[in-house]
This record gives structure tokens, C-alpha cells and sequence, in this order.
């Protein structure tokens, strides 16, 4: 399978810095990639989608201003936390979509891939 | 928005023997994704079905997507060890504005016992 990677795979700052995530694929190039959150014991919630060249688009409720996705490259997508707090202490999953063909003439399929995971604690 | 619900939450399987995950969707599902996590872990991509009535297997685990495309299920024979941790299902979420999002279930806890 294609791998994603992400870079740090746990970090701790103080209450108010920034800290950023990379998210890479290793082996195909990836358009969109989707940025996750986890709380513990809980399922992955989507926060965002990082389009490669445009603007990331926001899930409903989560802060754009506080989470900052730059998808420069095909195979590069960064989180930023700024001005982190404690509640933001989690678990972020980072995912890239690989095309693997088309099922019809409107309809392809797609494989999406995760990387590791970086845990985040916010002191 | 689509709901996912996963069945079991959680099961305790003896090794060797097998075990059945099912994933049920409120909408038509137009990508069903599996996932194994282990906590504090990523995501390992198991398989996913777009097709009703499609199947897959690798090795000991099956998917199915049923033929309304409603309904998936894991199935894994002759559990081992190595099959403990978090299965988690994926729908693929289409919109006007975005393609590709995934909306997952609750998950599934599997413990295999000696």
C-alpha cells in the first residue's frame, strides 16, 4: 500500500506558541489531503480538507484562524496550531487520496491513506 | 449527514476462532472504507468497496459492501493476535463542494484471547 508520513509524530509546547504537523506521501502524489482529530478512546473528526494550490475548506466549528493548512506540493500538506492551548491537546491524523482508476466516465475510485499520527500535548 | 453505525463496539474473540464487524449506513454508501487502528496509532488501510454485492479478501479478513450499498461487514477468519485493535469503518461523504471526505463509525474493539 502507498504510504503517508507525518513529521513530528509527538510533540509538547507551552500554552500559546505555534506548532506545525507535516503531512507527506512517500510514494504518489496527492491533491487533497484531509486533516483528522482524535480525543482519546474516540473516533477520527474530520476538520478539514487541504486542496493542493487552493485554500484548505473547513468542517463546520473548527477555527481556520487556529488551524492553518498550506498544501504547497503534491505530496506536502502542513498543519499549523497557532497560539495552541491546552484543549487542543489530541491526537491529529493526517490522510492523502490516491486515484486508482475510474469505475465509469464520472465516477473514479479512490484509495485514502493515513499517516501515523502526531500527538499533540499543549502545557 | 451520513451516519455510520458500527456492531459491535467492542468483542472478545477467542484465537482461531472468527469474528464479524458490521457497518451500517442511514445514506447510500458511494465509498465504504476499513481501517485497523491500534491506539495512540494511525490508521492501516485494510480495503474498500464502492460497488453493491462487491467483496474483497486479503489473507484472513473479507469485506463486503451489500447490494443496496447500505451495509458492509468484516469478516475474519481463524483470528490470530496479530487481529487485536480497532476496526474502523469510513464513508465516503459526497457533496456539491468536496469529494473524498471520510465520515467514520464509532469503531470496534477486538481483543483476541489465548
Amino acid at each position: 500500500g502507498a504510504v503517508v508520513s507525518q513529521h513530528p509524530s509527538w510533540v509538547i509546547c507551552k500554552s500559546g506558541t505555534s506548532v506545525k504537523i507535516e503531512c507527506r506521501s512517500l510514494d504518489f502524489q496527492a491533491t487533497t489531503m484531509f486533516w483528522y482529530r482524535q480525543f482519546p478512546k474516540q473516533s477520527l473528526m474530520l476538520m478539514a480538507t487541504s486542496n493542493e494550490g487552493s485554500k484548505a475548506t473547513y468542517e463546520q466549528g473548527v477555527e481556520k484562524d487556529k488551524f492553518l493548512i498550506n498544501h504547497a506540493s503534491l505530496t506536502l500538506s502542513t498543519l499549523t496550531v497557532t497560539s495552541a492551548h491546552p484543549e487542543d491537546s489530541s491526537f491529529y491524523i493526517c490522510s492523502a487520496r490516491r486515484i486508482r482508476g475510474a469505475m465509469s466516465w464520472y465516477f473514479l475510485r479512490y484509495e485514502q491513506y493515513f499517516g501515523p499520527g502526531t500527538r499533540l500535548t499543549v502545557t | 449527514s451520513q451516519e455510520l453505525e458500527q456492531s459491535p463496539q467492542s468483542l472478545i474473540v477467542q484465537e482461531g476462532k472468527n469474528l464479524t464487524i458490521n457497518c451500517t449506513s442511514s445514506k447510500t454508501l458511494y465509498g465504504l472504507y476499513w481501517y485497523k487502528q491500534k491506539y495512540g496509532e494511525g490508521l492501516i488501510f485494510l480495503m474498500m468497496l464502492q460497488k453493491g454485492g462487491e467483496e474483497k479478501s486479503h489473507e484472513k479478513i473479507t469485506a463486503k459492501l451489500d447490494e443496496k450499498k447500505q451495509q458492509s461487514s468484516l469478516h475474519i477468519t481463524a483470528s490470530q493476535p496479530s487481529h487485536a485493535g480497532i476496526y474502523l469503518c469510513g464513508a465516503d461523504v459526497m457533496t456539491t463542494d468536496s469529494w473524498g471526505k471520510l465520515q467514520f463509525g464509532a469503531g470496534t474493539q477486538v481483543v483476541v484471547t489465548p
